[in-house]
């Protein structure tokens, strides 16, 4: 059974500073594997894709890396603003196509 | 666009009691989902429709039941509630099974 883990759990800022969120999966035959974001009692919104065969996406300060057979991605967020904070999901598609998540990074960027 | 939407948005119930959790997308979107968010759990999939006219299986279906009405909508019944199901329901869609998927609101449920 695919496990999803994010470290660290929460993680705290000051304005301007560039981070990365982890991300890594046990079961490294992927479809593709994506990254949300939720803000506080709101829905999941769509960050970034990678598909099995890329090595990274990027989209504005964003980027995600994905190293498939460590089973690991990254989440760089470049230059963080308060606007940032919210929790980071990872979730990983298998051969089925459903998606499994995890837990989230809970990100505080202080101003 | 609205994108996906969900009825209602806070729901209270006795134990015993059923309700409808309602979804709909104006994407044209072919496949649909049902999560389950609990602290510490993360999100969890119910059940699934790949296409219109067909349903799966989620990681915990047990307790629920889905009905893709057609296209744009996809129910879920929860035909007696325990005080297990509180959580949070999040219902999403996407163009394809391994597309990006869009996630609606969410509806807060508490059984108690």
């Amino acid at each position: 059974k695919q496990e999803v883990t994010q470290i660290p759990a929460a993680l705290s800022v000051p304005e301007g500073e560039n981070l990365v969120l982890n991300c890594s999966f046990t079961d490294s035959a992927i479809y593709n594997l994506q990254w949300f974001r939720q803000d506080p009692g709101k829905g999941l919104t769509s960050l970034l894709l990678i598909q099995s065969s890329q090595r990274e996406q990027t989209s504005g300060r964003l980027n995600a890396s994905l190293d498939k057979s460590s089973g690991r991605s990254t989440l760089y967020i470049a230059a963080s603003q308060p606007g940032d904070s919210a929790t980071y999901l990872c979730a990983v598609s298998g051969s089925a196509r459903q998606l499994t998540f995890g837990s989230g990074t809970q990100l505080t960027v202080l101003p | 666009n609205a994108g996906v939407t969900q009825t209602p948005k806070f729901q209270v119930l006795k134990t015993g009691q059923s309700m409808t959790l309602q979804c709909a997308q104006d994407m044209n979107h072919n496949s649909m989902y049902w999560y389950r968010q609990d602290p510490g759990m993360g999100l969890r999939l119910i059940y699934y429709s790949a296409s219109e006219g067909t349903t799966d299986k989620g990681e915990v279906p047990n307790g629920y039941n889905v009905s893709r009405l057609n296209k744009r909508e996809f129910s879920l019944r929860l035909e007696s509630a325990a005080p297990s199901q509180t959580s949070v329901y999040f219902c999403a869609s996407s163009e394809f099974p391994e597309s990006t998927q869009y996630f609606g609101p969410g509806t807060r449920l508490t059984v108690l």
